[in-house]
């Protein structure tokens, strides 16, 4: 079993849609970060939540320490935004990070 | 640019060889990360070390092992190197703030185990 599920696992949108891309976590955790990987493979780190919401720009991440829930939005989606999303926790103990399986957005113009 | 340098881009080696990654920080940062990524295993959280310290330990194998020098750069050492071991690596330098940090992550390097 993974510790954090991410879907939708593929994702094609029109440019201008919002976007909401979900992760789920079984373990209790420190921290949550959302990161951005590019198509020729840089990442970026978007977020780092461990409570409430977070925005920067046209993005928006949310975390649901309870529900063991986090969403990602994208609004006014743009193909520039094309790229794998991946949910990270790190553990209580700051020990271990555990990751999704990414999910792969493509934002037709 | 994240700051954050890698080298080798790329390397090429064969079985049972030995391979050092370097990792330079951003300038300032204190925190070193090691990630792997394989296309069966996804990224995977080797190891950090925080000012030459080792903080964290993940999912390193015992034939990889890693440091941080005094002037904050690190070095990831991979021995016996099986094909499995194939996999993009990918270092991150992070900065601390009020209840949280952001890591930056370097391009990575791109092993390829023959």
């Amino acid at each position: 079993k993974n510790e954090v599920e991410q879907s939708p696992q593929n994702l094609t949108a029109q440019e201008g849609e919002f976007i909401t891309i979900n992760c789920s976590y079984s373990v209790g955790i420190s921290a949550l970060h959302w990161l951005q990987q590019h198509p020729g493979g840089g990442i970026v780190s978007l977020f780092m939540l461990s409570s409430g919401k977070k925005k920067h720009g046209r993005l928006i991440a949310t975390i649901n320490i309870q529900e063991k829930h986090s969403s990602l939005h994208i609004t006014a989606s743009h193909p520039r935004d094309s790229a794998v999303y991946i949910c990270a926790v790190r553990s209580r103990t700051g020990n271990q990070f555990y990751f999704g399986t990414g999910t792969s957005l493509t934002v037709i113009p | 640019d994240s700051g954050v340098t890698q080298t080798p881009k790329h390397l090429i080696t064969a079985t049972g060889q030995r391979v050092t990654l370097r990792c330079s920080p951003r300038s300032g940062d204190l925190s070193v990360y090691w990630y792997q990524q394989s296309l069966d295993q996804g990224l995977q959280f080797l190891i950090q070390y925080y000012n030459g310290e080792e903080r964290a330990k993940g999912n390193i194998l015992e034939r990889f092992s890693a440091q941080q020098f005094p002037d904050l750069h690190s070095e990831l050492n991979l021995s016996s190197l099986e094909l499995g071991d194939s996999a993009l690596y990918f270092c991150a330098s992070s900065v601390e703030w009020g209840g949280g940090e952001t890591q930056y992550f370097g391009p990575g390097t791109r092993l390829l185990v023959l």
